[in-house]
């Protein structure tokens, strides 16, 4: 069973800064991967998807790269704002399971102004 | 920007109750899905539904839960005899396609309660 597992929990960072999420991943026999984000009690914002024949993918100040073969991405925020904050969650879509994802246990980003 | 809608956006429920949570997705996607996540626990998935039938679905979707889209617009969660543990945000998405360029979009979610 593909276990998702996204380090660090909690992330504090002023204002400004660029940082870097990880998510790791079990199976590397990927479909794709999502990146999410989460507002406290609202619903899942997609980010960005990378396809399993990518590399990365880029939005704005948000560049996420997957490395299959080491069964991990990144989510790279550049110049990060207050806006930031929230939970950032990584999903991956193995190929034995169809349309079903597995996801992460998310990153708690906080911005302090 | 088209997005998938969740109605309610709260259900309290007595145990033993049935409760049918209702969505509406993207209008031209063709996947639907819907997903749990209880308090401080990873999102998990529950059942992926395409052409009006299941295609898949998952452990935690026993004999208690089926889902139905019973009309062109709307998509619907029924839990038959809620339980104490069903307490949990229920998000439902769709998606366009199947493939590697599967991105699914998620509603608001429901937040059910069960006492």
């Amino acid at each position: 069973k593909q276990e998702v597992t996204q380090i660090p929990a909690a992330l504090s960072v002023p204002e400004g800064e660029n940082l870097v999420l990880n998510c790791s991943f079990t199976d590397s026999a990927i479909y794709n991967l999502q990146w999410f984000r989460q507002d406290p009690g609202k619903g899942l914002t997609s980010l960005l998807l990378i396809q399993s024949s990518q590399r990365e993918q880029t939005s704005g100040r948000l560049n996420a790269s997957l490395d299959k073969s080491s069964g991990r991405s990144t989510l790279y925020i550049a110049a990060s704002q207050p806006g930031d904050s929230a939970t950032y969650l990584c999903a991956v879509r193995p190929f034995i399971s169809g349309n079903q994802f597995y996801f992460g246990t998310g990153t708690s980003l906080t911005v302090i102004p | 920007e088209p997005e998938v809608t969740q109605t309610p956006s709260h259900q309290v429920t007595q145990m033993g109750q049935e409760v049918i949570l209702r969505c509406v997705p993207i209008s031209n996607h063709l996947y639907f899905y819907w997903y749990r996540q209880i308090l401080g626990q990873k999102v998990e998935f529950l059942v992926s539904f395409y052409n009006n039938e299941i295609s898949e679905k998952s452990e935690i979707f026993d004999d208690q839960f089926s889902v139905e889209r019973p009309d062109g617009s709307n998509f619907t969660l029924k839990i038959r005899s809620t339980k104490l543990e069903d307490s949990a945000m229920y998000f439902c998405a769709s998606s366009l396609t199947s493939g590697s360029t599967n991105e699914q979009f998620f509603g608001p979610g429901t937040r059910l309660t069960v006492l």
